[in-house]
């Protein structure tokens, strides 16, 4: 059975960094492009970066362009996202999730982590 | 980036209902749509894929369709297990986007 679980969440000040890790299980973890999607309080989903198979190419929404980056080790079966300069309105929970097919076309998310809440405030 | 709209932002309904709603793209997206559904304090989860490709699973009375640049997806009779929030999410560009969610809600 596919797991994905995130930990790293937590309060930090703004300004702040912040390292997000998502351990993956029951699937080869090193076949599959992943991503993270926060969804801010109350808020939609908001597709923040996408890592392929092997580690690249990356990439990443306008909004944390600059500030995120998303790496992955495939020998330990691990996610990660740095996340830097933190902001009031990164403020959500970060889900990991599994990209099943294509990267573009026919491509979606299939498995989904439950998530874990950042919170960025003073 | 494309640019995903989802028409309404909510919608009351009855059990049994049919109920639709739309996601229009910035651009071509072909037929790279995926629906996803969302309960309060839950992971998404995947309804449809590839504009009208029902996931395992997923009961049949959920469906989905393209008519040029509007990709709907129909409950033909909505279940109480029904009432969450809708996502649309485009797949044709590596910038994933999503629509900005439709609330279903009991009337």
């Amino acid at each position: 059975e596919v797991h994905l679980v995130e930990s790293g969440g937590g309060l930090v000040k703004p300004g702040g960094s912040l390292r997000l890790s998502c351990a993956g299980s029951g699937f080869i973890f090193n076949m599959y492009s992943l991503i993270w999607v926060r969804q801010a309080p109350g808020k939609g989903l908001e597709w923040v970066s996408t890592i392929r198979s092997s580690g690249s190419p990356t990439y990443y929404a306008a909004s944390v362009t600059g500030r995120f980056t998303i790496s992955r080790d495939n020998a330990q079966n691990s996610l990660n996202l740095e996340m830097n300069n933190l902001r009031a309105e990164d403020t959500g929970v970060y889900y990991c999730a599994r990209w099943l097919g294509a990267a573009t076309g026919t491509g979606r998310i299939d498995y989904w982590g439950q998530g874990t809440l950042v919170t960025v405030s003073s | 980036d494309i640019q995903m709209t989802q028409s309404p932002s909510s919608l009351s309904a009855s059990v049994g209902d049919r109920v639709t709603i739309t996601c229009r793209a910035s651009r071509n997206i072909d037929t790279f749509l995926n629906w996803y559904q969302q309960k309060p304090g839950k992971a998404p989860e995947l309804l449809i894929h590839s504009a009208s490709t029902l996931q395992s699973g997923v009961p049949t009375r959920f469906s989905g369709s393209v008519s040029g640049a509007d990709f709907t997806l129909t409950i033909s009779s909505v279940q109480p297990e029904d009432f969450a929030t809708y996502y649309c999410q485009q797949s044709s560009s590596d910038y994933y986007t999503f629509g900005q969610g439709t609330k279903l809600e009991i009337k």
